[in-house]
């Protein structure tokens, strides 16, 4: 069963614009949540991280939010660029890493 | 370079075969974890390995197996293989802080099966 869901395949956000990806999670046990970026033929690439004892996690342009309470949590990026084009995974630490499917953002000029 | 190395690129091998995927994990990092990503699916965790020892299970099947040996270095073996084993498969390795620094991934080994 799938502990961690992204149920948007795709978002297309305008460059400058505010990107938000959305994950829900269903194991309430699960101690760090991370945000994972791919491009075609890499593997995923670290983004953000946040502690399930947090609310709010910020580098740069990318910030994670956490509402524990409704076991959802998700990924802003202000402003978005072109170059952010790429599949993002939520995944959720349990004794291993458990990924969502992905969501494909595409940010157009 | 993310410092995790995966060979080979591509596999493409019949049937019934029997193929090894290798990984080098990043300087330093004594876990290594398998992943596996079907079409339209997220990445499945498959098997851990700590310094050597398996550590943790996840959806492998019985037709696969690993190992971690001295040098650290992990293989992926998928033996009577099946059309649907074709996925790409994918190592990460971490330090002692495991998850929450996240994992280090390789660029992954695409196996088709014909």
């Amino acid at each position: 069963d799938q502990q961690v869901k992204q149920n948007s395949p795709s978002l297309s956000v305008q460059e400058g614009r505010i990107s938000i990806l959305n994950c829900d999670y269903t194991n309430s046990m699960f101690d760090y949540f991370l945000w994972y970026k791919k491009y075609p033929a890499e593997g995923p690439t670290f983004l953000i991280s946040i502690s399930s004892i947090k609310d709010k996690n910020e580098d740069g342009r990318f910030t994670v939010f956490l509402n524990k309470s409704a076991k959802h949590l998700s990924l802003h990026i202000v402003p978005s660029q072109p170059g952010d084009s790429a599949v993002y995974f939520c995944a959720a630490s349990g004794y291993a890493l458990n990924f969502g499917k992905g969501t494909s953002l595409l940010v157009t000029p | 370079d993310s410092g995790v190395t995966q060979t080979p690129k591509h596999l493409i091998t019949a049937t019934g075969q029997r193929v090894t995927l290798r990984c080098s994990p990043r300087s330093g990092d004594l876990s290594v974890y398998w992943y596996q990503q079907s079409l339209d699916q997220g990445l499945q965790f498959l098997i851990q390995y700590y310094n050597g020892e398996e550590r943790a299970k996840g959806n492998i099947l019985e037709r696969f197996s690993a190992q971690q040996f001295p040098d650290l270095h992990s293989e992926l073996n998928l033996s009577s293989l099946e059309l649907g084993d074709s996925a790409l498969y994918f190592c990460a390795s971490s330090g002692w802080t495991g998850a929450k620094d996240g994992y280090t991934f390789g660029s992954g080994t695409r196996l088709t099966v014909v």
